[in-house]
């Protein structure tokens, strides 16, 4: 089993849809969650963290984290065709004690016009 | 958000020769920071963890004489690509975060090509 699961896509939502990027992990110790977006091309950029069971809503975006069932996710509103890009999911690992965290293979998202 | 720079952004280099790439943490300190490498179309692959005034430590199957890291100070990591050849062609990323457990920040990355 992989440490971060996502759905490598790729998804395609029209433009103003919500799009919704799933994530599982396996490390029941993990504490930190965090979405990334990776334009091709570029380096990744973090777009949301989240460190608690519930949701955490930042503009158009809302993260979503449920630790018993290990899984988080992601809500873009109103997607746009900027959104278009790679989002990668990531969660920190043992021993905890650094920054040290794993990354989901990404999914790739296009947004139409 | 904290700024995470690399030097340079691109470099072409003749294989057999070595390539040292740059990573600065510019408004904290980072005791740890990591190298990513990313081939095209592919996920990021994590090859180590460079920590400040110690070894780095290296993920399974990334030759540790091949890639040399320094963490000289808590602003500065160096990945050095020793005797580069073409298959080490690829786009290497850096990143820090200023507190322990919250986030990292990438650097915007070097693309490597070795001819």
């Amino acid at each position: 089993q992989k440490e971060v699961e996502q759905n490598s896509g790729p998804l395609s939502v029209p433009e103003g849809a919500i799009a919704s990027l799933n994530c599982t992990y396996s490390d029941r110790g993990s504490q930190s969650f965090f979405w990334y977006r990776q334009y091709s091309g570029k380096s990744p950029e973090l777009i949301m963290s989240i460190y608690s069971n519930g949701d955490k809503e930042d503009g158009r975006f809302t993260a979503q984290l449920n630790k018993a069932s290990q899984y988080v996710s992601l809500l873009i509103r109103d997607s746009q065709p900027s959104d278009s890009a790679t989002y990668l999911c990531a969660v920190t690992r043992p021993p905890y004690n650094n920054n040290d965290m794993r990354f989901g293979a990404g999914t790739r998202l296009t947004v139409k016009p | 958000g904290a700024v995470v720079s690399q030097h340079p952004s691109w470099v072409i280099c003749k294989s057999g020769t070595s390539v040292k790439i740059e990573c600065r943490s510019l408004d904290f300190q980072a005791t740890t920071m990591f190298w990513y490498r990313q081939f095209p179309k592919q996920s990021l692959m994590l090859m180590a963890t460079s920590n400040e005034g110690s070894k780095a430590t290296y993920e399974q199957g990334v030759e540790k004489d091949k890639f040399l890291i320094n963490h000289a100070s808590l602003t500065l990591s160096t990945l050095t690509v020793t005797s580069a050849h073409p298959e080490d062609s690829s786009f290497y990323i850096c990143s820090a975060g200023p507190s322990v457990g919250y986030e990292q920040y990438f650097g915007p990355g070097t693309r490597l090509t070795v001819t």
